[in-house]
């Protein structure tokens, strides 16, 4: 399968605990976006890389929440201090770059990490 | 208010029914525009972009309104496989983000 991954595809934890979520984009796309979901509602932006550089974070986006794509390729966003609020499904996005038109700005979404904070 | 906004349904119609949504969005500097869609407990898939001059894919019609600020997607012949929910999303120039707006929830029936 060649499409964006997400690991884990679940996670449980415990209100305070820390948790990391890593994003495989597809190969050679350099775009990569994280959003949040929650039920009823559409996937809301929290932040966008272009190749490692970080271009974009939304200001919804509290400290405790940090990203990072060191190499270009792979992607991972952290939550520190979970809390119940915190509880969606985190979804990992990415589109190629370079291209004419608007296959540029298509996003291909992963399955997504679904947390609980308990 | 929210920036991109829909009716979030549900719609429910008899399967070969014609449907149609919209969407409005309140940034005049909005640039790009999609539907996507997306089925239960699964991840978004683009459905198609909004062009300028309305496009259509099949059996589904998209347009967009600059002047009113909005835009709509039309299924004609509706099948029991289009039950999903159709989320309208919009960027603005100079900006990376991406607004989604609800999404719309469409169910056919036998």
């Amino acid at each position: 399968d060649t499409g964006v991954s997400q690991n884990p595809r679940h996670k449980i934890t415990k209100r305070g605990q820390n948790v990391t979520f890593r994003c495989d984009p597809i190969s050679e796309h350099n775009r990569l976006y994280w959003y949040r979901q929650t039920l009823g509602q559409g996937p809301e932006f929290l932040t966008y890389f272009q190749n490692e550089a970080q271009l974009e974070k939304s200001r919804l986006l509290s400290d405790r929440f940090s990203a990072e794509r060191p190499k270009g390729s792979f992607s991972t966003l952290e939550i520190q201090r979970t809390e119940q609020g915190d509880s969606a499904m985190y979804l990992c996005a990415s589109s190629p770059s370079g291209l004419a038109g608007w296959g540029a700005e298509t996003q291909y979404f992963g399955p997504g990490t679904r947390l609980l904070v308990l | 208010r929210k920036e991109v906004e829909q009716d979030p349904g549900p719609f429910n119609v008899p399967e070969g029914a014609t449907v149609a949504f919209n969407c409005t969005y309140s940034n005049s500097a909005s640039q790009s525009f999609f539907w996507y869609r997306q089925d239960c407990r699964k991840e978004p898939k683009l459905l198609m972009s909004v062009y300028s001059s309305g496009n259509e894919d099949g059996r589904f019609t998209a347009q967009l309104n600059r002047a009113s600020q909005y835009i709509s997607l039309l299924i004609r012949d509706s099948k029991l496989s289009d039950s999903a929910t159709y989320l309208c999303v919009v960027k603005r120039s100079g900006t990376y983000k991406y607004i989604f707006g609800t999404g719309t929830r469409l169910k056919v029936l036998a």
